[in-house]
């Protein structure tokens, strides 16, 4: 079947500092990967994406590697600011049908 | 360009009412799918409509059901609620049920007391 696991939360960080959120799946054929983000009392916005293996994503200072090997697709950010506080999932969507299987979510806090 | 727009933004019901969701997709979309966000969870998928007739389905009993119109636009509809229905509602559009990229409204908030 087809399934995300994340990083249990929630993270605390310093501003500036280098964030990993890990996130792993199971999936059936070649599925799309996703990360989004969801501010407090809002929807899912779309953060990146990587639609093959080795594929890196990536959009406002945060990066993810689609890494079939070892089904991962953990995400980065250099230098995080307050601004980034937030909660991020991780996602799929497999090679058929348009579902999207979400992990549980990291929440993410940055304090100045 | 607007995005995906759903109403109303919050609502609260009583346990085995019914309620009814709606769901504007972005422009240029014509697939709907309905996801159900639980405190503290990931969305969990409940269907997805394209050309007005339901495509797939998550894993939800039958008094979850909804319709899309030939505007694109879709209905949530839930009947008997319980308390257990109470979540942030999300609607997600995309280009076609073969594309793999979705984007999602605000959510309603249902609150069922």
């Amino acid at each position: 079947g087809n399934s995300v696991t994340q990083m249990e939360g929630p993270v605390t960080l310093s501003e500036e500092a280098f964030l990993t959120i890990n996130c792993t799946y199971t999936a059936t054929g070649y599925p799309s990967l996703f990360w989004y983000v969801q501010y407090p009392g809002e929807g899912l916005q779309l953060l990146l994406k990587a639609t093959k293996a080795d594929d890196k994503g990536s959009n406002k200072g945060f990066e993810a590697t689609y890494r079939k090997e070892t089904t991962s697709f953990h995400l980065e950010k250099g230098s995080v600011q307050v601004s980034d506080s937030a909660v991020y999932f991780c996602a799929l969507s497999p090679y058929t049908g348009n579902q999207f299987y979400f992990g549980t979510g990291t929440s993410l806090t940055v304090i100045p | 360009d607007a995005g995906v727009t759903q109403s109303p933004t919050h609502l609260i019901k009583t346990r085995g009412q019914q309620v009814t969701l709606r769901c504007s997709p972005k422009s240029g979309h014509d697939t709907v799918s309905w996801y159900q966000q639980a405190l503290g969870q990931g969305p969990q998928f409940i269907f997805q409509y394209y050309e007005e007739e339901e495509r797939q389905r998550g894993n939800f009993p039958d008094r979850f059901s909804g319709h899309q119109f030939p505007n694109y636009s879709s209905e949530l509809n839930v009947n008997a609620l319980l308390l257990g229905d109470s979540a942030l509602y999300l609607c997600a559009s995309s280009p076609g049920p073969g594309d793999r990229e979705q984007y999602f409204g605000p959510g309603t908030r249902l609150t069922v007391t």
